[in-house]
């Protein structure tokens, strides 16, 4: 198994442009997240899905957009792109959404200039 | 905001050496987990205590949980080099959405 996967590493964006973050899953997970990192701040909720089809929002979920057409993906879409937006992401699997451990995947670095 | 805030924010200790970190919560809980987190990687977790356990053990690591407190430690025991990474405490509600602290950046020293 891959584990989850997430495209691409590293990206720039300059202010206003879209893009979208890959990620996927082959564990058959029902529930994914999507979290970003700031220095000092720990993780914070953006979007999760505890299933296909279905998305909620978390902590922070302006500016960003998710959904869920298949188990396996669950892309983060930035609709305009913002300065404040420049953090880690990390995206989330487990089996369902509580007590259960998530198994995260290796993040994508956006800096938006 | 955030959930659970970890204590002390920064722990420096000798290889051999036993850590401890701490984490408070503020609402009732279902389960509250550990993840490691080294430096540009993503996080690993490391054990998950639920509401109605007290005490929970796995190799080296202990965690404990006092609820009428709403408070969560992890010892590490004799720590190595390799432990050298931060730690994030996260606690999921009712709702069951994971909500993370801000963590704890263990430096061990050979």
């Amino acid at each position: 198994n891959a584990g989850v996967t997430q495209t691409p590493k590293f990206q720039v964006l300059k202010t206003g442009q879209s893009m979208t973050l890959q990620c996927a899953q082959d564990m058959n997970h029902e529930y994914m997240s999507w979290y970003r990192q700031d220095p000092g701040m720990g993780l914070r909720l953006i979007h999760y899905s505890v299933g296909a089809g279905i998305t909620d929002q978390g902590e922070v979920p302006n500016g960003y957009n998710v959904s869920r057409s298949t188990t396996e993906d669950f892309p983060l879409r930035l609709l305009s792109a913002a300065p404040s937006q420049t953090s880690v992401y990390f995206c989330a699997s487990s089996h369902r959404q509580g007590g259960n451990e998530q198994y995260f995947g290796p993040g994508t670095r956006l800096t938006v200039t | 905001s955030q959930q659970g805030e970890e204590d002390p924010q920064a722990l420096s200790i000798q290889e051999g050496e036993n850590a401890t970190m701490n984490c408070s919560y503020k609402t009732s809980i279902n389960n509250l987990q550990w993840y490691r987190q080294n430096s540009g990687r993503g996080l690993v977790h490391l054990i998950l205590i639920r509401s109605n356990e007290r005490e929970k053990h796995s190799g080296r690591l202990r965690v404990t949980l006092d609820t009428s407190k709403k408070s969560s430690s992890l010892l590490i025991t004799a720590s190595r080099a390799a432990d050298t990474a931060s730690y994030f405490c996260a606690t999921d509600d009712s709702s069951y959405k994971l909500i993370f602290g801000s963590g704890t950046r263990l430096l061990v020293r050979p």
